[in-house]
């Protein structure tokens, strides 16, 4: 079972409409949560990094929050835009057998006009 | 600009052969990493460096190499031995070994393929 789930798979929005990505993990103990958005054939680039006590973190129109008990994190996107178009990434470090940081399979978002 | 310089971007390579993919940082990172991504799948950790002359091995190290001479460089090699090195390579850095959260930058990554 993969450690880092997110859901979903994939998400097809107009333009100027908001979108919440979830990311469900087990990895325990944890250290950070952080979010990326790749754009195809691009690397990924960082949204947000949060740590064990921080429960919200904002860059621009990009909200994520992180809910350390049940091990939830979710990206919302405002007033989405067309360069939105990409995949979402949710990156958990944290202690399981040895330091690790484990990469969810992304979300991949596609906003139409 | 400061940053992670991937090249090449395309590769392609005969079965047998083995390619060498170059990774430049100029942000005075201590720590390199490398990752394979394929259709569908999260990033996986083929090798990574804590510093210079050091580097362990990750979950996917099997019929790769690397090494770590200088601070600013960790090229991949992709030996022969791998047996399906048709991917999407990035190399990665960072201030340390993200314990502390320290922001992980990418490269551009590069495509291998082999025919």
């Amino acid at each position: 079972k993969n450690q880092v789930e997110q859901s979903p798979q994939s998400l097809i929005i107009l333009e100027g409409k908001n979108c919440t990505l979830q990311c469900n993990y087990t990895v325990s103990p944890f250290s950070n949560l952080r979010w990326y958005k790749q754009d195809t054939g691009r690397g990924p680039v960082s949204l947000t990094i949060m740590t064990f006590s921080e429960n919200t973190k904002s860059n621009g129109r990009y909200t994520a929050t992180l809910d350390a008990d049940t091990k939830q994190s979710s990206l919302h996107i405002t007033a989405s835009q067309l360069s939105d178009s990409a995949s979402y990434i949710c990156v958990v470090s944290g202690y399981t057998g040895g330091f690790k940081t484990i990469f969810g399979a992304g979300t991949r978002l596609f906003v139409k006009a | 600009d400061g940053g992670i310089t991937q090249s090449p971007k395309y590769l392609f390579r005969k079965e047998g052969q083995n390619v060498t993919l170059s990774c430049e940082q100029n942000l005075n990172h201590d720590a390199m990493y490398w990752y394979r991504q394929d259709p569908g799948q999260g990033l996986r950790l083929i090798y990574y460096s804590q510093i210079v002359n050091d580097f362990q091995k990750g979950d996917i190290a099997e019929g790769y190499s690397v090494s770590r001479e200088k601070k600013e460089s960790f090229p991949l090699t992709v030996t022969s031995a791998q047996k399906n090195p048709t991917a999407f390579y990035l190399c990665a850095s960072s201030g340390r070994d993200g314990r502390s959260g320290n922001t992980i930058y990418f490269g551009e990554g590069s495509w291998l393929t082999v025919v």
